[in-house]
């Protein structure tokens, strides 16, 4: 059974710093590893997919990573902002596991001015 | 605007009170699902479905029913909720996967409290 691990599951830092969020899952026949974005009272925002084929994504400040063999991809944000304060849930598609998605339990984010 | 839109957004009720969440996509995609969130625990999948009339059990199916006659709609029933289903429910579609590039989109939420 693919089980998902986020760490840390909260993280402060000041404005401006540049952060790496991790995301380690235990059965590395995935199709895709997804990352999205939870702010209160709101949805899931996609943030990055990366197919199992590919090494990482980027999207403006973002870049994610995967490492299938290690089963480990990470989130990396650079030069944080008070908008970026969220939740993060990293989320793991399997092959054969048809298009259902496995979550962490997430790593919430506090940037402070 | 693509989107996938859930009612209502919040729901207080009481045990044994059939209740039903709508989930709407305007999207034209075959793949639907519904997931839960509690604390500690991760999004959770209750019931997905790849196309009209063809749904199947996910993670967490007890107490949940689940319906597709329209491609655009997935409503989650709840026919006797108990306080143990209070959660905050998601909708998720996509398009049929046919490679790893399908991104999944979600709804906004529907928090429910059974008292």
């Amino acid at each position: 059974k693919q089980e998902v691990t986020q760490i840390p599951a909260a993280l402060s830092v000041p404005e401006g710093e540049n952060l790496v969020l991790n995301c380690s899952f235990t059965d590395s026949a995935i199709y895709n590893l997804q990352w999205f974005r939870q702010d209160p009272g709101k949805g899931l925002t996609s943030l990055l997919l990366i197919q199992s084929s590919q090494r990482e994504q980027t999207s403006g400040r973002l870049n994610a990573s995967l490492d299938k063999s290690s089963g480990r991809s990470t989130l990396y944000i650079a030069a944080s902002q008070p908008g970026d304060s969220a939740t993060y849930l990293c989320a793991v598609g399997l092959t054969g596991g048809g298009n259902k998605l496995t979550f962490g339990t997430g790593t919430q984010l506090k940037v402070e001015l | 605007e693509a989107q996938v839109t859930q009612n209502p957004r919040y729901l207080i009720t009481v045990t044994g009170k059939k209740l039903t969440v709508t989930c709407s996509q305007n999207m034209n995609h075959e793949y639907m699902s519904w997931y839960r969130q509690d604390p500690g625990l991760g999004l959770r999948q209750i019931y997905y479905s790849m196309n009209v009339e063809v749904t199947d059990k996910g993670d967490v199916p007890e107490g949940y029913k689940v319906s597709r006659k329209e491609k655009r709609n997935f409503p989650l029933i709840l026919e006797s909720p108990s306080p143990n289903q209070t959660s905050l429910y998601f909708c998720a579609s996509s398009k049929q996967l046919t490679s790893g590039g399908i991104p999944q989109y979600f709804g906004p939420g529907t928090r429910l409290l059974v008292l």
